[in-house]
């Protein structure tokens, strides 16, 4: 199976900057993920794509952070402003829809300091 | 909505021994179960996954789980760990074929393989 990319695979900000991740999916997996995961705890859901529409951000902190998959393919997730508790591993991950499993990229970790 | 329970946060084992790293869930509908694998700084790997049929799942590298409906659990297995299974385990449910990507994990198990 290809690989979902992401990058990048390691960020450092300041807190109160802008950062921004970015995923590529397998080529034809329409459904696209974000999940969180805080070291020490199992990934958490953030957004749901189906295509380019939004299917669940329920889990999404909506008054610092946004995402985007303008052409239903790569997706854009971006923190503005960073805090400190943001500090966490970043993962993307993608299935051909959504009755199939997904597949996960090799995550971005962010340090925010 | 739908939780999962990883029963053993460390698990340390020597090298060539069974090991079996538990999971329970809780969910009002019917699911999809999943193990992976996650080693230093990696995204995720699929271990294996039931989604349905045999309640006896087989996947890559020797791991096997056993999906027990009656008593929520989906627990892992391999009869013989190397050193290169060290890594974190997670349990994840997804509530069945309309969301079979959208998990809820557990906490993650920490397997050490010791020489």
């Amino acid at each position: 199976e290809a690989e979902v990319a992401q990058s990048p695979r390691y960020k450092i900000t300041e807190k109160s900057q802008a950062v921004a991740f970015w995923c590529d999916p397998i080529s034809g997996h329409a459904t696209l993920y974000w999940y969180r995961q805080i070291l020490g705890q199992g990934p958490e859901l953030l957004v749901q794509f189906q295509d380019e529409s939004v299917v669940d951000d329920s889990q999404l902190p909506k008054d610092r952070f946004s995402a985007e998959r303008l052409k239903g393919v790569d997706s854009t997730l971006k923190i503005q402003p960073a805090e400190l508790g943001d500090s966490a591993m970043y993962l993307c991950a993608a299935a051909r829809g959504r009755d199939t499993e997904a597949f996960f990229g090799q995550g971005t970790r962010l340090t925010v300091v | 909505a739908q939780s999962v329970t990883q029963l053993d946060s460390q698990v340390p084992v020597f090298e060539e021994a069974p090991v079996e790293l538990r999971c329970n869930y809780s969910s009002s509908v019917s699911v999809y179960l999943f193990w992976y694998v996650q080693y230093p700084n990696q995204g995720l790997q699929l271990l294996l996954k039931y989604l349905s049929g045999s309640t006896l799942v087989k996947g890559i590298n020797g791991f096997e789980a056993e999906f027990n409906k009656s008593q929520t659990s989906f627990h892992l297995r391999k009869p013989s760990v190397h050193i290169s299974d060290t890594a974190e385990y997670f349990c994840a449910v997804s509530e069945g074929e309309a969301n079979a990507g959208k998990s809820t994990f557990g906490d993650g198990t920490t397997l050490t393989v010791k020489p």
